[in-house]
């Protein structure tokens, strides 16, 4: 399965500022996805990155909010615009060959807003 | 109609029990039904999965079991370990809806000695 690499880690950031987290993977993959993982919460689907296209977001996040960038098979960003406390979460990529196979995630971005 | 549902919550075993997690969901397109495992500070990591055309699939000490006709499915662990404390999530996509995987609300496991 695919091996990504997710940076930063962890990060503290200050309210109105923005945060751009990466995901690389080692290999093209068809499929990338970002989640938001609350504290204790279960997975919510933030939007699905298409490659050379505008990403398709799930309701409740917009574009302004949470733009999404997939310049290729293998990378993506999603940054979180004018942070506030609420946006403090964890923040996952995955990735996956195709529908219905299984879907690799990253070990995440823990965000905290001050 | 998007929804799975989990449960329970919570569950406690002792070391050498089975431990069983249920999951329920509406939308009869979902075909594909996978169970991710996660450990505190690590990204959920698939376990095991099923596709609606069997009604169970076995993995070592795990297995899915699943019934269409209920809409249900479910996560048996035999012999548990403390090894498998972690929370496990259930999930389920469509290949009519470009796969993306709606979770379970996930459930956590403590096997104890």
């Amino acid at each position: 399965s695919a091996v990504i690499s997710q940076k930063p880690s962890r990060d503290i950031c200050q309210r109105g500022t923005s945060l751009t987290i990466q995901c690389q993977v080692d290999s093209q993959v068809t499929m990338m996805f970002w989640y938001r993982q609350q504290p204790g919460q279960s997975l919510t689907l933030i939007a699905t990155a298409n490659q050379g296209s505008e990403a398709t977001y799930e309701s409740g996040f917009v574009i302004d909010k949470f733009p999404i960038s997939r310049p290729n098979l293998t990378f993506s960003t999603l940054t979180v615009s004018n942070m506030s406390p609420e946006d403090s979460s964890i923040y996952l990529c995955s990735v996956g060959m195709g529908i219905g196979y299984g879907y690799t995630f990253g070990s995440g971005t823990r965000l905290t807003v001050v | 109609q998007q929804q799975v549902k989990q449960s329970p919550q919570s569950l406690i075993v002792q070391k050498g029990g089975i431990s069983i997690i249920n999951c329920a969901y509406e939308n009869t397109a979902f075909d594909y039904f996978p169970w991710y495992q996660q450990f505190p500070g690590k990204g959920p990591a698939l376990l095991i999965a099923i596709r609606p055309d069997v009604s169970e699939k076995k993995e070592g000490r795990f297995t899915i079991s699943f019934n269409k006709s209920a809409k249900q499915f479910s996560l048996h662990i035999m012999d548990s370990q403390p090894g498998d404390s972690a929370t496990y999530f259930c999930a389920a996509s469509s290949s009519s809806n470009t796969g993306k995987l709606i979770f379970g609300q996930g459930t956590t496991l403590q096997v104890k000695p």
